[in-house]
């Protein structure tokens, strides 16, 4: 089956340490993107890559980290300068500079303490 | 500069009712505009999208959704709602001017009750 996976689906940090969230897919895609979302404010674009390794940096960049080493993974690094980790996190990809529609992975909750 | 706003944070109906969840938007160009669904700590599915064709889009699950470019509106309907429909709902704009880049509402909490 073709589609995104998000690896785990629950994780748990202590403050202080980074963590790493991680985006497959098999869509053959070239562009893939990482969301964050909190309660009441919708997703908010963080990093997103239109080819491999090459990168940008979304709205809210800061304290986080990625790399394209592969048309097939996206990994988010969640860095100890993130002040306010705990969220849900959405990986999504799509096809092309002339597509639009994204398809997304099940997220991932992240939950720092 | 591409914005959207749903002017329901929450929308509750009975079961076999009609189902209005409401989005306007802002965009400096032509936009493309898109309807997901989220069930709980679940990911986004595309309902319908509005890529400057028809302006009347039917989705999946019966939905559908009318752009409005006199009122700058794409609001989600459906004629009959069912339990399986409660979810939260985004509307969502993508401009051509602006890198392809979502922006997304801030969603609807759709209820659906016996």
């Amino acid at each position: 089956d073709g589609g995104i996976t998000q690896s785990p689906k629950y994780l748990f940090r202590k403050e202080g340490q980074n963590v790493t969230l991680s985006c497959e897919q098999n869509l053959n895609h070239d562009a893939m993107y990482w969301y964050r979302q909190d309660p009441g404010q919708g997703l908010r674009l963080i990093y997103y890559s239109q080819i491999v390794n090459d990168f940008q940096k979304g709205d809210i960049a800061e304290g986080y980290s990625v790399s394209r080493e592969k048309k097939e993974s996206f990994p988010l690094t969640v860095t100890s300068a993130q002040k306010n980790p705990t969220a849900f996190y959405l990986c999504a990809s799509k096809s092309g500079r002339r597509s639009y529609e994204q398809y997304f992975g099940p997220g991932t909750r992240l939950t720092v303490t | 500069a591409q914005s959207v706003t749903q002017l329901d944070s929450h929308v509750s109906v009975s079961e076999g009712t009609p189902v209005l969840l409401r989005c306007n938007y802002s965009s400096s160009y032509s936009p493309s505009l898109f309807w997901y669904v989220q069930h709980p700590n679940k990911g986004l599915q595309l309902l319908l999208k509005y890529t400057s064709a028809a302006t009347l889009v039917k989705g999946i699950n019966g939905f559908e959704a009318e752009f409005k470019k006199s009122e700058t509106s794409f609001h989600l309907t459906k004629p009959s709602a069912h339990m399986s429909d409660a979810a939260e709902y985004f509307c969502v704009v993508s401009a051509t001017g602006g890198g392809n880049k979502l922006t997304f509402g801030t969603g609807t909490q759709l209820k659906v009750e016996l």
